[in-house]
């Protein structure tokens, strides 16, 4: 049963704390993706990565970094530098990076700094 | 800079009625184009995409249509049903490079 899986769905941190994110896909696919979410703002990219031990910045990285060590994995940390980490993250993976490929959507993760 | 633009943040539509979704763009670079649904605290799901070389593309309920000189595409849904209801996401790429998101319609469809 292939698919993405992000856990957890909910998680809170204190302010000034790091806090990583987990996304897994078993669908074979080279591309991923670290996307966010606020109230009327749609789907922001924050990082991308087409290939294993390689990653690209997005529309907003600053804040944020990530690695790429498994085809699988592509974990996202939210460092005490992010101004407003509070938001919807999504990972999604994709055949390639070119739109003409899918991109399949994990369920998400709530994050909440208190 | 904005280069997916869902002009209306919201939209309602009674059952069994066509609901129209609305897609602007402003890179003429853009040759791929995709449509997501997104339902409360889930991932979004693909829904139907076009190429640039078509006009239309219908699945089911679901047809897009591409209008490439005014760079307007927009989602058809006939006839639209209570669980359509959810945030629709337009998105767009050039043919090698990563998929560009608007902001989301939040559609409502009411018996």
């Amino acid at each position: 049963d292939g698919g993405i899986t992000q856990s957890p769905k909910y998680l809170f941190r204190k302010e000034g704390q790091n806090v990583t994110l987990s996304c897994e896909q078993n669908l074979n696919h080279d591309a991923m993706y670290w996307y966010r979410q606020d109230p009327g703002q749609g789907l922001r990219l924050i990082y991308y990565s087409q290939i294993v031990n390689d990653f690209q910045k997005g529309d907003i990285a600053e804040g944020y970094s990530v690695s790429r060590e498994k085809k699988e994995s592509f974990p996202l940390t939210v460092t005490s530098a992010q101004k407003n980490p509070t938001a919807f993250y999504l990972c999604a993976s994709s055949i390639g990076v070119s739109g003409r490929y899918e991109q399949f959507f994990g369920p998400g993760t709530r994050l909440t700094v208190l | 800079d904005q280069q997916v633009k869902q002009n209306s943040p919201s939209l309602s539509v009674q059952e069994g009625r066509i609901s129209i979704l609305n897609c602007d763009y402003t890179n003429s670079m853009f040759d791929y184009f995709l449509w997501y649904k997104k339902y409360p605290a889930e991932g979004p799901t693909f829904l139907i995409s076009i190429s640039s070389i078509k006009d239309k593309n219908e699945d089911g309920r679901f047809t897009v249509f591409l209008n490439k000189s005014a760079k307007h595409l927009s989602l058809h849904i006939v006839p639209s049903q209570p669980g359509d209801s959810a945030v629709y996401f337009c998105a767009a790429s050039p043919y090698t490079d990563k998929l560009i998101f608007g902001t989301g319609t939040r559609l409502q469809v009411f018996p």
